[in-house]
């Protein structure tokens, strides 16, 4: 299993609809939780960190933890042909952090 | 200049070369980080140090050396690679320790001929 698990995608939604990016980890013990967006051709770029249950806002995104199913989501209101991205799941675990695989998301005019 | 900043960008070299990858943070963090990015692969953590020491080597081949001489720069030394080590990598660096969010530079695509 791994450790931190994204569906690859391509992830298909149109523009101004929620897009919806769900990632699960194994290790109980994780800590902390991010999500990076790398463009292609460029680096990732932290767009929300997330440490305690729930939700946590900001601007058109929202970030969801749920560490009994071991599950993080990241939600993208109002999505915008500028989200068309590979989103990064990222978990620290034993002081280190682990990436997913990431998922692919395209907005669609 | 903010950020983390890599170079070269770009890097095309023969299995016999010698070259370095060189990174900079002026963030005033304490850790950094090599990784490598393979298509349709994870980021593949390499190398952390912390306070200029190395914390963490992952299995990293012996053709790969990095090197920290202070917190606000790293090296990774490149000898005899092989063509599988084709990739985008990348530096990091983060305030104290690998729980903080990281900061990316915007790494060095190298090609082994």
């Amino acid at each position: 299993q791994k450790e931190v698990e994204q569906n690859s995608g391509p992830l298909s939604v149109p523009e101004g609809a929620i897009a919806s990016l769900n990632c699960t980890y194994s290790d109980r013990g994780s800590q902390s939780f991010f999500w990076y967006r790398q463009y292609s051709g460029k680096s990732p770029e932290l767009i929300m960190s997330i440490y305690s249950n729930g939700d946590k806002e900001d601007g058109r995104f929202t970030a969801q933890l749920n560490k009994a199913s071991q599950y993080v989501s990241l939600l993208i209101r109002d999505s915008q042909p500028s989200d068309s991205a590979t989103y990064l799941c990222a978990v620290s675990s034993a002081s280190k952090i682990i990436f997913g695989s990431g998922t692919r998301l395209s907005i669609r005019p | 200049e903010t950020g983390v900043t890599q170079t070269p960008r770009h890097l095309v070299m023969g299995m016999t070369n010698k070259k370095s990858l060189k990174c900079e943070q002026h963030l005033g963090h304490n850790a950094m980080y090599w990784y490598k990015q393979s298509a349709k692969k994870p980021l593949e953590l390499m190398f952390v140090y912390s306070l200029e020491e190395r914390v963490e080597n992952n299995s990293v081949p012996s053709r790969f050396s990095p090197e920290c001489p202070n917190s606000s720069h790293l090296f990774l030394h490149l000898h005899t690679l092989q063509p599988e080590d084709s990739a985008l990598y990348l530096c990091a660096s983060s305030q104290d320790s690998s729980v903080q969010p990281q900061h990316f530079g915007d790494g060095t695509r190298l090609s082994i001929l």
